[in-house]
């Protein structure tokens, strides 16, 4: 069975430049939940979909947005890129949302540096 | 609301020592204790977790448990080896709760 997915690995962008990294769950998990890994602030939960609809959003501007297709694949959207977005950003995928127990499985996650 | 205090890396054992990862937890409701770990370039992989009191989680040598007195979850190896070089995240999950609360992570580096 093939883990999470995200592409792309490694992504450059510059200051005030849009990006859109997507993220491929396990097949047959229908919730997808996106995280914020930096050295300062650790990891940070960005939001988490299930079925289309975001059911829960952390403390990031509203520049972060994200959003699940009919197949559960998700992408998430940094508008207006700022130096401190950069950061590796992991998604995670488990069976079904909100239960405390679910194991929830990484993908490599993607490294963005914004120049 | 739900916060986990991590014990500060990083950490350095020769191989062979015994390991232990302080972990504590504030949390509303009866949260899961979970360990993640992360080696280099990679995500993160669930090590081991428990979902109630007395629960202990083990995997791979590694122990945890779940004590809900002192809101622990501390994280013990016996006998480290230089492949257990990665970092560690506890963290914590709550019925109705989409999310996850990390812990901070905790750096360990074996030496032969």
């Amino acid at each position: 069975k093939a883990g999470v997915t995200q592409t792309p690995r490694y992504l450059i962008k510059t200051r005030g430049q849009q990006v859109t990294l997507s993220c491929s769950p396990i097949s047959g998990h229908r919730s997808v939940s996106w995280y914020q890994q930096t050295p300062g602030q650790g990891l940070q939960f960005l939001f988490e979909y299930f079925s289309e609809t975001q059911r829960n959003k952390g403390n990031f501007p509203g520049r972060f947005s994200g959003r699940q297709f009919s197949n559960s694949r998700s992408e998430m959207n940094v508008s207006t890129l700022e130096l401190g977005d950069s950061a590796l950003y992991l998604c995670a995928s488990s069976i079904i949302q909100g239960a405390a127990d679910t194991e929830a499985f990484f993908g490599q996650g993607t490294r963005l540096t914004v120049v | 609301g739900n916060s986990v205090t991590q014990m500060e890396g990083p950490v350095t054992l020769s191989e062979e020592a015994f390991l232990t990862i302080n972990c504590t937890y504030t949390a509303t409701g009866y949260p899961s204790l979970f360990w993640y770990v992360q080696y280099p370039g990679e995500g993160l992989q669930l090590l081991l977790k428990a979902t109630k009191a007395d629960d202990k989680g083990s995997n791979k040598g590694f122990e945890a448990t779940y004590r809900k007195e002192t809101t622990s979850f501390h994280l013990e190896k016996g006998s480290v080896q230089v492949s257990d070089s990665a970092v560690y995240f506890c963290a914590l999950g709550t019925v109705g709760n989409e999310k996850l609360t990390f812990g901070t992570g905790t750096r360990l580096t074996i030496i032969p």
